[in-house]
C-alpha cells in the first residue's frame, strides 16, 4: 500500500490566516489526490480532487498544489467555519489510503 | 443530489458478523461510472478504505480486511451492504458508506453518509 503522511499533525491559527498543510506519498502517485474536511461528528466532506480542482460549492479560498509526491493544501484566509481536520487521499492505487489528518484549531 | 444513509446494529458481539446497509437516495445505485464503498474510522484516529461495489456486483477488497469483508448490492432496493465477519474490538469504528466517483483517469469519495459508530463489546 502506498503509504501517506500529512504535516503538521495539528496547528493553532486565527481567523484571517494563511495555512498551508502538507501531504506526502511514500512513491510517485502523480497528481491522484484528494483532500477531505472533517468536522467533529460528521463525516469528510471532499474540498478538491486530483490535487488541484476544487469541488463544486467549496469556497475559494481553498486550493491544492502539487504532484509526484508532495502536495499542499492552501486556505487563503481562514474562516470560523474552516477550523477541523483536514485529511489527503490518494487515489493512485487501490486501496486509496488517507493521510492521519492534520486538526486547524482556534490559536 | 445523491444521498447515503447507513443503517444497522450499533452493537455487535465479538466473533460475530457485523451488518451494515447503506440506502441511496436521489440517484440510482445502477447509474455507471460510480463504485459504492465502505470506509471506517476508528475512535479519534484516521480513515481506512473497506471495499467497494459496482452495480454489477463485482467488488474489490482492501487486504487487510479481505479474508473477513463480503460487500453486495441490491439495485432493486438502490441499497448497499457490508458484512465483516469474526469481529473484535479493534473493528469498533464509525463505518462511513460513500459513492466513488470516477472522471477518467482520476476518482473520489463525494458524497458520503452521516457514518454509523459500531461497538464491537459482549
Amino acid at each position: 500500500d502506498i503509504q501517506m503522511t500529512q504535516s503538521p499533525s495539528s496547528l493553532s491559527a486565527s481567523v484571517g490566516d494563511r495555512v498551508t498543510i502538507t501531504c506526502r506519498a511514500s512513491q510517485s502517485i502523480s497528481s491522484y489526490l484528494n483532500w477531505y474536511q472533517q468536522k467533529p461528528g460528521k463525516a469528510p466532506k471532499l474540498l478538491i480532487y486530483a490535487a488541484s480542482s476544487l469541488q463544486s460549492g467549496v469556497p475559494s479560498r481553498f486550493s491544492g498544489s502539487g504532484s509526484g509526491t508532495d502536495f499542499t493544501l492552501t486556505i487563503s484566509s481562514l474562516q470560523p467555519e474552516d477550523f477541523a481536520t483536514y485529511y489527503c487521499q490518494q487515489s493512485y492505487s487501490t486501496p486509496g489510503t488517507f493521510g492521519p489528518g492534520t486538526k486547524v484549531d482556534i490559536k | 443530489q445523491v444521498q447515503l444513509q447507513e443503517s444497522g446494529p450499533g452493537l455487535v458481539k465479538p466473533s460475530q458478523t457485523l451488518s451494515l446497509t447503506c440506502t441511496v437516495s436521489g440517484g440510482s445505485i445502477s447509474s455507471g461510472g460510480y463504485y459504492w464503498s465502505w470506509i471506517r474510522q476508528h475512535p479519534g484516529k484516521g480513515l481506512e478504505w473497506i471495499g467497494y461495489i459496482y452495480y454489477s456486483g463485482s467488488t474489490y477488497y482492501n487486504p487487510s480486511l479481505k479474508s473477513r469483508v463480503t460487500i453486495s448490492v441490491d439495485t432493486s432496493k438502490n441499497q448497499f451492504s457490508l458484512k465483516l465477519s469474526s469481529v473484535t474490538a479493534a473493528d469498533t469504528a464509525v463505518y462511513y458508506c460513500a459513492r466513488e466517483y470516477q472522471l477518467h483517469p482520476y476518482n473520489w469519495f463525494d458524497p458520503w453518509g452521516q457514518g454509523t459508530l459500531v461497538t464491537v463489546s459482549s
